[in-house]
């Protein structure tokens, strides 16, 4: 079984704090995502990753950024957290040009 | 830009109801379109469609594409209350790493 697994599940972090969120999948899989979840505005792409080093801008990849120095793990960071980034954060991973996405169990977080 | 809709955006119904929830694409070069249903987790597999007319079937639940008007329906039929979940559909590209995904419809299922 593919296994997509983020390290923390919920946090609450101040305005202001420098927060990571920790992605890893055991599958080899090229490409890697990082969505926010909204209500009302579904998924939306933050960044991707199609390699190890590249990265490529999402739809709303403003006050974010990633990383990704191994294949099986891909870092969403937020230099300096605001309360509109409260919000839902999913990671996934997809193998080469297959259909097919695998996705973390989600992390929730909470800037105050 | 590529844009994938859900309609409606959400949805209350009672047990034993039928539901159809729509997605309409407009993308470059599709190749698929996969519904996905989201409890509170990491969100499932449910469909992959892509060829027109052709109904994929998994218990209750049905889906269908249609290539020509760019759309696709899940209906759930004799709803119950595990059904209650956000479904969400998502558009695979032709050559393109990004896959692009609905609105998600938030379908509750009361007793």
């Amino acid at each position: 079984d593919v296994k997509v697994t983020q390290s923390s599940r919920y946090l609450v972090k101040r305005t202001g704090e420098k927060v990571f969120l920790e992605c890893v999948q055991d599958m080899d899989h090229e490409n890697m995502f990082w969505y926010r979840q909204d209500p009302g505005l579904g998924l939306r792409l933050i960044y991707f990753s199609y390699d190890v080093k590249m990265k490529e801008k999402g739809d709303i990849p403003e006050g974010y950024s990633v990383s990704r120095e191994k294949k099986e793990r891909f870092s969403l960071i937020l230099e300096s957290a605001s309360t509109n980034q409260t919000s839902m954060y999913l990671c996934a991973s997809r193998p080469g040009q297959r259909d097919t996405i695998y996705f973390g169990e989600g992390s929730w977080l909470t800037v105050v | 830009e590529d844009k994938v809709v859900q309609s409606p955006l959400s949805l209350v119904v009672h047990e034993g109801d039928t539901v159809t929830l729509n997605c309409s694409y407009e993308v470059t070069n599709f190749r698929s379109l996969l519904w996905y249903k989201q409890e509170k987790k990491a969100p499932t597999f449910l469909f992959m469609l892509t060829s027109s007319g052709i109904e994929k079937k998994s218990g209750r639940l049905s889906s269908i594409l249609d290539k020509k008007e760019l759309f696709s329906i899940l209906n759930i039929t004799a709803t119950q209350t595990g059904d209650s979940a956000v479904y969400l559909c998502a558009v695979f590209s032709r050559g393109y790493q990004k896959v692009t995904f609905g609105t998600g419809t938030k379908l509750q299922v009361i007793p």
